[in-house]
Order: structure tokens, then sequence, then C-alpha cells
């Protein structure tokens, strides 16, 4: 029952290095979103997938990049990291209408 | 785009005392979910609620779509009850695809 899945859980980085950041969700959901929390602010839209194969941007898309080749995983991308990118991020899946998103428990990421 | 807003930003309890935090949003809304952020950073789903009240042992929720607002009641706090509470909402599939706006959370506090 992992519902989803995030990796890693903690990461540290130097600017300008990349990194991937794995969302995988077993709940054949269609909808996957990334969110970034930063200290004392709610969670914000960085990207979506609406299904396998699509991607859209969200509030702040700036310096992401995301992919969905398989249903299940969502991957968000950094290919430059900057300190600005330091923040908690949070993967999310939703089946349908009348359905609540289900989150991750979040990547904490770190950019020195 | 929908704005929401949290009220109180801050609330400290003694253990044994109820609560009520509130949410306000701007437009129409077909979603609506209470979240609580633990002490590790996890997202916890309380309530998925677009209209209607429910409960869930000490806690219950009641939103009011027509007035634009979301009431989440907990009565007998505990000190597990600290943390950050968050609501959010989405518009629909058409509206965006069911992303979900946060709003910028009630910090709470239960001393012993």
């Amino acid at each position: 029952n992992a519902g989803v899945t995030q990796t890693p859980k903690f990461r540290v980085l130097k600017t300008g290095q990349s990194m991937t950041l794995l969302c995988a969700q077993d709940m054949n959901h269609e909808y996957m979103y990334w969110y970034r929390q930063d200290p004392g602010m709610g969670l914000r839209l960085i990207h979506y997938s609406v299904g396998e194969g699509t991607t859209a941007k969200g509030e702040v898309p700036d310096g992401y990049n995301v992919s969905r080749l398989k249903k299940q995983n969502f991957l968000l991308g950094l290919e430059s990291a900057a300190p600005s990118q330091t923040s908690v991020y949070f993967c999310a899946s939703k089946d349908s209408q009348y359905q609540p998103q289900h989150f991750g428990d979040g990547t904490r990421l770190s950019i020195l | 785009g929908i704005q929401v807003e949290q009220s109180p930003p801050d609330l400290i309890l003694q253990e044994g005392a109820n609560s009520t935090l509130r949410c306000n949003f701007s437009d129409s809304v077909n979603n609506l979910q209470w979240f609580h952020q633990n002490p590790w950073g996890q997202l916890i789903n309380l309530f998925y609620i677009p209209s209607g009240t429910k409960q869930n042992g000490r806690l219950s929720a009641t939103t009011v779509a027509t007035e634009r607002y979301s009431l989440l009641y907990i009565s007998s706090s505990q000190t597990t009850d600290s943390g950050v509470y968050f609501c959010a909402v989405d518009r629909g599939y058409l509206g965006s695809n069911y992303k979900l706006t946060f709003g910028k959370g009630t910090l709470l506090t239960v001393n012993p």
C-alpha cells in the first residue's frame, strides 16, 4: 500500500549541478503534480500532467523540466541548480473529479 | 487566479481546548481539502470536503460553497495536533485540471 513514493528524501547539491526527482504512484492515477513549499508559505504548483506523455506548466515552472513517459512515474528535473531552488518538493496524484489529491512525503533539497 | 486566505495565521492553545480554523476562497470551487503538516513535514489528508459537513474523531469540517468558506474544528486538542493546517482548493477540470491552490496555513501550537 505504497501510494505516492518520492525519491530521494534528502539531497544537497552545489550550484550548477543537475538532478532528477522521481515520483512513483501505484494507484493508476491519471493526474500527477509537482509542488514546492518554501518557509512560511503554502505549496505552489511547478508542473503537472493529465496523463501519460503529457506535461504542462504550473505557477512557478522556471528552472524545472518534467517528463511522464510512464503513467506511474513523474520526473522533475533541475538542469542547473540555483540556491533559489532550495525547497521542499512534494508530488501528488489524483484519480478523477471527485477524489482528493494524494501526496508523497516530500523531498528536502538544499542547494549551496 | 483564485485566492485562498486562512485565519488565524498562528494559534496557541492549552491541551484540552477547542479551536476553529477558517478558510476563505475568492471564487467557486470543485474541491476543497484540509491538510495537517506534522513536525516531520508530512502532509496528512484530513478532509476532502467540497461542501457539507464531515467528522473524523475529534476533527470536523464544514464547507459552505455558496458563501466561499470552510471551517475546521478541533475539539479537546492534544499536543499531537500541533503543526500547520492547510486549506487547498481546485476549480475542477475545465477551470484548471484540478490544480490545487493552497492557503498560507495556520500554525497551531498545543501546549501541555
